[in-house]
């Protein structure tokens, strides 16, 4: 069962305020990742994390602050966003993030981000 | 490097119609390849995906897709289009050249009129 849980499914957040998207799987992926899609465009990826490391920040800005406290736990913290960053966040997981026939990303739900 | 285009943004066909979504790849080295569906708010389901175990791929809600190398495509199809297949469609390329990330086209947003 691939399966990518992600909370909440909607969050609406001031600028000034601090907030945090949770992502959870429990098929044994050590790699995980966070991308961010604006409507009508496909995701971009932000941030990759490889055996809890980070291994890939797409040049994000900080008030977007990945934490991963385990193999099965993925966090995005946010804090002071602008309208713009308005989007879905969509987490995802793979086994690892070697490219070989088997090691598909699975994607969760998503969050939906409102900034106002 | 690698890349992914899709020809079309938006797709219409009436039910029971073919589908047939269009995809073509670039990239120096084998690719792997995805097609992940999009409903409305939702996240991305995949599909299909071809490994380079078969050609033809055959993946989930009656869909496929046939890698042709020679002409660097890799386009979806299901022969009968259902009211449930209205969704946002995404190809998309996977090498170890791009440090295995997900490289995705742009989209195309399929209708189904009844």
């Amino acid at each position: 069962d691939t399966e990518v849980t992600q909370t909440p499914k909607h969050l609406v957040m001031g600028m000034t305020n601090k907030k945090s998207l949770k992502c959870e799987q429990h098929m044994g992926h050590r790699a995980m990742y966070w991308y961010k899609q604006k409507a009508k465009k496909p995701p971009e990826l932000m941030f990759v994390y490889s055996y809890e490391k980070l291994s890939i920040n797409e040049s994000v800005p900080s008030r977007f602050s990945p934490e991963c406290p385990n193999s099965s736990l993925l966090n995005l913290h946010l804090h002071a966003l602008q309208p713009e960053d308005s989007a879905l966040y969509l987490c995802a997981s793979s086994q690892d993030r070697r490219v070989t026939s088997g090691n598909t990303i699975y994607f969760g739900e998503g969050s939906w981000l409102t900034v106002v | 490097a690698q890349s992914v285009t899709q020809l079309g943004s938006h797709v219409s066909v009436s039910e029971g119609a073919l589908v047939l979504l269009r995809c073509n790849y670039s990239s120096s080295v084998p690719p792997y390849l995805f097609w992940y569906v999009q409903y409305p708010n939702q996240g991305l389901q995949l599909l299909l995906k071809y490994t380079s175990a078969a050609t033809l791929v055959k993946g989930i809600n009656g869909f496929e897709a046939e890698f042709k190398k020679s002409e660097t495509s890799f386009h979806l199809t299901k022969p009968s289009a259902h009211m449930s297949d209205a969704a946002e469609y995404f190809c998309a390329v996977r090498t170890g050249g791009s440090q295995g990330n997900l490289i995705f086209g742009k989209g195309t947003k399929l209708s189904v009129k009844p």
